[in-house]
C-alpha cells in the first residue's frame, strides 16, 4: 500500500518551456502532498507544502510564480516549472501523507534537463 | 526540529547486519525519529519510525534508547540491494503536515 506515483520520469525540453510533473496517490487519499528538488551530490530540499483545494505554502527562496502547484483532488498534485531554464536541471520528487502524523510515501521522481 | 547527527558513509558484509547509528541529542518529547533510505536516481522509500519504543517491520528494526537521544536502525541481513543513502529525521507533526528535513544522512554500502 501507499504508492505513490510520478510521470514523467524524465524530461529534457528548451530553455523557456513550461513543464508539467503529475504526483498522484494510487492508494490513498493525500491529505497533504509536498514538493522537493535535489541537485547532484545533495540532499533533498522541501520547495512547497500543497493541500488539497488551498495555495500551496512555498519555502523561503522558492518562487511561487515559476513553480506553480495545483492540488485539485486528493489523489493529485502538479508542479508546473515555467519558462524553465538550465538553472531549473535538477531531480524532483513529490511526497504524500494519508494524515495526521503518517510517514511520507514519495514518487520514484523526475528528472529534468533544460537545454 | 532536532538535528541530527549520522555518519557519513559504512560498508557492510552482505549477509550481516547493517546497524546506522543516528544522534538526536535535542529532540523534544513529542518528535518522532523517522528513517527512509534513497537508492540512486530513486525518490526515497519509508522504512520504520517511532517515538520512544523499540520498532520492527518487515524491513527493519528501529532501536531508540531509553533517553531518546540516539536510535540505531538494524538491517538483519543485509543485501546487496540495501546499498543507499540512508536519513535519520526527527519531526513532529503540524497542522496535519510533517514535511522532514533531509540532512546529508550515511552512504551504505554492502560488500559481496
Amino acid at each position: 500500500g501507499a504508492v505513490v506515483s510520478q510521470h514523467p520520469s524524465r524530461v529534457i525540453c528548451k530553455s523557456g518551456t513550461s513543464v508539467k510533473i503529475e504526483c498522484r496517490s494510487l492508494d490513498f487519499q493525500a491529505t497533504t502532498m509536498f514538493w522537493y528538488r535535489q541537485f547532484p551530490k545533495q540532499s533533498l530540499m522541501l520547495m512547497a507544502t500543497s493541500n488539497e483545494g488551498s495555495k500551496a505554502t512555498y519555502e523561503q527562496g522558492v518562487e511561487k510564480d515559476k513553480f506553480l502547484i495545483n492540488h485539485a483532488s486528493l489523489t493529485l498534485s502538479t508542479l508546473t516549472v515555467t519558462s524553465a531554464h538550465p538553472e531549473d536541471s535538477s531531480f524532483y520528487i513529490c511526497s504524500a501523507i494519508s494524515g495526521y502524523n503518517q510517514p511520507q510515501h514519495f514518487g520514484d521522481g523526475t528528472r529534468l534537463s533544460i537545454l | 526540529d532536532a538535528k541530527t547527527t549520522q555518519p557519513p558513509s559504512m560498508d557492510c558484509a552482505e549477509g550481516r547486519a547493517a546497524n546506522l547509528p543516528c544522534n538526536h541529542s535535542t529532540i523534544s518529547g513529542n518528535e518522532y525519529v523517522y528513517w527512509y533510505r534513497q537508492i540512486h536516481s530513486q525518490g526515497p522509500q519509508y522504512i520504520i519510525h517511532g517515538l520512544k519504543n523499540n520498532e520492527t517491520n518487515e524491513m527493519a528494526s528501529l532501536i531508540i534508547t531509553e533517553d531518546r537521544k540516539s536510535s540505531t536502525l538494524i538491517l538483519p541481513h543485509a543485501t546487496l540491494r540495501d546499498t543507499a543513502v540512508y536519513y535519520c529525521i526527527v519531526r513532529v507533526a503540524q497542522g496535519g503536515a510533517n514535511n522532514l528535513f533531509f540532512g546529508t544522512g550515511t552512504r551504505l554500502t554492502v560488500i559481496p
